[in-house]
């Protein structure tokens, strides 16, 4: 089915491990966005993307990296993963055709202990 | 302040009800308007877009004030299947500029 994929779904990391959540879409969407949703803080903004090789921060950078190689593609990195980064997170793409609603992903719970 | 603030919640109704919910948003540039549903542990989707002239979608209609910066969401003959978190979401857009910004969401419990 067309959509935005992320995998894991599920992940527990260690303190100071890094690991890549991955994300793509397969509707060629221009626009990608990261998402984490914390209780009690809704959802806030990490990094987005306007198209293959343009990204920009969002509201909540830091720990994180992103690249945009391909039009599908939208990896998430967290360099050396601290307990404030347990959350789940979801990866969101929309068309630049019309402003429109994002199609979310069905996000990856991580814990890190 | 944050960008996108909503009613805090939340809001037990009993079916049959109708319920409103407000937000108002801070950045007056911002160009699109969205309620957003999501259920338990689910990722968010899209309800419905907000235009300015205000819509409709069978039981739900939004309506934005854009002088106030103000949007609402107004359910009617509120079903069980309505029972979810609501979320007012704003979208400032323009050359390498893209972003969707969440209100923290308003969590509707319908009861029988």
């Amino acid at each position: 089915n067309a959509g935005v994929t992320q995998t894991p779904k599920f992940q527990v990391l260690k303190t100071g491990q890094s690991m890549t959540l991955q994300c793509a879409q397969d509707m060629n969407h221009e626009y990608m966005s990261w998402y984490r949703q914390d209780p009690g803080m809704g959802l806030r903004l990490i990094h987005y993307s306007v198209g293959a090789g343009i990204t920009d921060q969002g509201e909540v950078p830091n720990g994180y990296n992103v690249s945009r190689s391909t039009t599908e593609d939208f990896p998430l990195r967290l360099l050396s993963a601290a307990p404030s980064q347990t959350s789940v997170y979801f990866c969101a793409s929309t068309s630049r055709a019309l402003p429109r609603g994002y199609t979310f992903g069905s996000g990856t719970r991580l814990t890190v202990v | 302040r944050k960008e996108v603030e909503q009613d805090p919640g939340p809001f037990n109704v009993p079916e049959g009800a109708t319920v409103a919910f407000n937000c108002t948003y801070s950045n007056s540039a911002s160009q699109s308007f969205f309620w957003y549903r999501q259920d338990c542990r689910k990722e968010p989707k899209l309800l419905m877009s907000v235009y300015s002239s205000g819509n409709e979608d069978g039981r739900f209609t939004a309506q934005l004030n854009r002088a106030s910066q103000y949007i609402s969401l107004l359910i009617r003959d509120s079903k069980l299947s309505d029972s979810a978190t609501y979320l007012c979401v704003v979208n400032s857009y323009g050359g390498a500029t893209n972003k969707l910004i969440f209100g923290t969401g308003t969590l509707l419990a319908v009861q029988p």
